[in-house]
């Protein structure tokens, strides 16, 4: 089980630029979520999706798209990048329901630089 | 709006003491809460939990208390080594589909 996977790593943006970060989950969770953490900050919820075909906004949701296709994945677009934007980037997953399948399972992040 | 905070950013402690982390909640629905901690560049990762109907769970070195009268939750880790220097957040299930976090607090264990 490889758990949540986010690519890329890292990236840097020029301002303007558009761009797509990766989730992907092996876990067979339907509910996924994308945060952004910044410095001295906790996390905040960007956009979730409690299953296939199903998302809806969090917190921080301007200037983000998301869609779910699959179970698997989530991808989280930036539409035109702005230093705001510079962040860590987490996804999780969990099963959702009560109480344990609330439990989430977070990727190593992605850390955005936008220039 | 309803929110999850900690009273405390930052906690020092030396090497071997006991550690208590606080969090307070407001959501008085919530009925589920979850302690993650954070080590640098990596995700958030799940230490323990509490349902509503407890006032007490014990893990491995570490408890986590449950006062549903004052809307408070702590951490405790006992004899807290440098390996747990991190972040640790609490979050809370209320009718929300997706838990809240709160701001996070910053473990630093001194040797």
């Amino acid at each position: 089980n490889a758990g949540v996977t986010q690519t890329p790593k890292f990236q840097v943006l020029k301002t303007g630029q558009s761009m797509t970060l990766q989730c992907a989950q092996d876990m067979n969770h339907e509910y996924m979520s994308w945060y952004r953490q910044d410095p001295g900050m906790g996390l905040r919820l960007i956009h979730y999706s409690v299953g296939a075909g199903i998302t809806d906004q969090g917190e921080v949701p301007n200037g983000y798209n998301v869609s779910r296709s699959t179970t698997e994945d989530f991808p989280l677009r930036l539409l035109s990048a702005a230093p705001s934007q510079t962040s860590v980037y987490f996804c999780a997953s969990s099963y959702g329901g009560v109480g344990t399948k609330n439990i989430q399972y977070f990727g190593a992040g992605t850390r955005l630089s936008v220039l | 709006g309803e929110s999850v905070g900690l009273h405390l950013p930052t906690l020092s402690v030396q090497e071997g003491d006991n550690s208590i982390i606080n969090c307070a909640y407001s959501n008085s629905a919530s009925d589920y809460f979850i302690w993650y901690k954070q080590e640098s560049g990596k995700g958030p990762q799940f230490i323990i939990d509490i349902r509503s109907n407890m006032d007490k769970r014990q893990g491995q070195r570490v408890t986590v208390l449950l006062n549903k009268t004052v809307k408070h939750l702590s951490l405790q880790i006992a004899a807290t080594q440098p390996g747990d220097s991190a972040v640790y957040f609490c979050a809370e299930k209320g009718g929300s589909y997706i838990p809240t976090f709160g701001r996070g607090t910053s473990l630093i264990v001194h040797p």
